[in-house]
């Protein structure tokens, strides 16, 4: 998995709860990236970042924000988690944003009850 | 958005066809088409890419062609195995700040 762990790898909480997700990568790439996978929609992305405290939106980051305080790790919060939430995430990173390999890591299984 | 529209959105194909998927851009900046291989459970993993200075790169039996006019590219899969099947998704991106753009995915199923 390129050196990219994601924790934790199953979570069941309910909604209103605040949940966060956290991806460590040991490459040292500069760009980090969450996606969420659901049937149908394929990977969309979430929030990117593109350095230390540098973080944009993606295609569907109503309901989620990140944080970067370090190069090797970026976290997803959920400040309060709805069932249109259920998903699965994956945590991406890469070396260049749009022209090298993204690497991705295991996933994530989040339901929300 | 930009998007890239892929198809079909699944396929089942017989060991030892060719599969075919399709993917579309609208951005002329794109200049790098990577593909992505996906097995349940884990999380997707490049397979092949190509960029517009050629029209068709080949590794073992992934090739992806490439038509910069019609702004097409496509992912064959010559000779498919039962551990082909997986869902393949097609991505674009400009070489820029912009992350990857990817297509909504397609789920090959192989049957012997």
């Amino acid at each position: 998995d390129a050196g990219i762990t994601q924790s934790p790898r199953h979570k069941v909480t309910e909604t209103g709860t605040p949940v966060t997700l956290r991806c460590h990568q040991t490459e040292n790439h500069r760009y980090m990236y969450w996606y969420r996978q659901d049937p149908g929609h394929g990977l969309r992305l979430i929030h990117y970042s593109y350095g230390v405290k540098d973080t944009d939106k993606g295609e569907v980051s109503d309901g989620y924000s990140v944080s970067r305080s370090k190069t090797e790790d970026f976290l997803l919060t959920l400040e309060s988690a709805t069932s249109s939430q259920t998903s699965v995430y994956f945590c991406a990173i890469t070396a260049t944003p749009s022209g090298d390999e993204q690497f991705f890591g295991p996933g994530t299984r989040l339901t929300v009850l | 958005q930009q998007q890239v529209k892929q198809s079909p959105q699944s396929l089942i194909v017989q060991k030892g066809g060719i599969s075919i998927i399709n993917c579309a851009y609208e951005n002329t900046a794109f200049d790098y088409f990577p593909w992505y291989q996906q097995f349940p459970g884990k999380g997707p993993a490049l397979l092949i890419a190509i960029r517009p200075d050629v029209s068709e790169k080949k590794e073992g039996r992934f090739t992806i062609s490439f038509n910069k006019s019609a702004k097409q590219f496509s992912l064959h899969i010559m000779d498919s195995q039962p551990g082909d099947s997986a869902t393949y998704f097609c991505a674009a991106g400009d070489s820029g700040n912009t992350p990857l753009v990817f297509g909504k995915g397609t789920r090959l199923s192989v049957i012997a």
